[in-house]
């Protein structure tokens, strides 16, 4: 049972523009959530995360926009750099189960210089 | 990479042998979790995990699967008698405590197991 779900499998951007992955939970128990970056035979790589109290939070570049009654986020990458090329995955947890986190199954970011 | 060492960094196993993968957290953290990742597929939550308890283990399967973190070094995660479907990637995370707003899980570089 896939509890968060990013639709997007691939997504491609041209460096300079903005990146926008996107990503929806069905679990409305849910409180705190968490963008990872991956690379191929790495482990992830911890980005950005938001409290459900929160609807918007912002660390440089990155930027995770969190829809309560949609159940959806939503991590912008302005500008977008060839670095950025990675996985990316949305993660969730609910209160209590500590960094327990359902995720995603990743988008795959290619930014195009 | 923020210090969650894990090894061996890739194991090879034949069908019915026991793999065993290591994972030193970060110094300072008490928390461990494991997860395994399928090709293709996001990573599983498996077990969680604190000094000589098992906080959670509601995705570990019923059976050949066992994990400890005990008093004095590295949390362990134990495979009896691997099969085919037990290649996988498989993550541990550490993190300072239960859950923070000012902290995160770190990752490690994680343990390739190929069952042949």
């Amino acid at each position: 049972d896939q509890q968060v779900k990013q639709n997007s499998p691939s997504l491609s951007v041209q460096e300079g523009r903005i990146s926008i992955l996107n990503c929806d939970y069905t679990n409305s128990m849910f409180d705190y959530f968490l963008w990872y970056k991956k690379y191929p035979a790495e482990g992830p790589t911890f980005l950005i995360s938001i409290s459900s109290i929160k609807d918007k939070n912002e660390d440089g570049r990155f930027t995770v926009f969190l829809n309560k009654s949609a159940k959806h986020l939503s991590l912008h990458i302005v500008p977008s750099q060839p670095g950025d090329s990675a996985v990316y995955f949305c993660a969730a947890s609910a209160t209590g189960s500590g960094y327990a986190l359902n995720f995603g199954k990743g988008t795959s970011l290619l930014v195009t210089p | 990479n923020a210090g969650v060492m894990q090894n061996p960094r890739h194991l090879v196993r034949r069908r019915g042998q026991e793999a065993r993968l290591r994972c030193s957290p970060m110094k300072g953290h008490s928390h461990v979790y494991w997860y395994r990742q399928l090709p293709e597929e996001g990573l599983k939550f498996m077990v969680y995990l604190q000094k000589e308890n098992i906080i959670d283990e509601s995705g570990m399967p019923k059976e050949r699967f066992s994990a400890e973190f005990p008093k004095e070094g590295p949390s362990i995660l134990r495979i009896q008698q691997v099969v085919r479907g037990d290649s996988a990637a498989y993550f541990c995370a550490s993190s300072p405590n239960r859950r923070d707003q000012n902290t995160e899980a770190f990752f490690g570089q994680g343990t390739r197991l190929t069952v042949v």
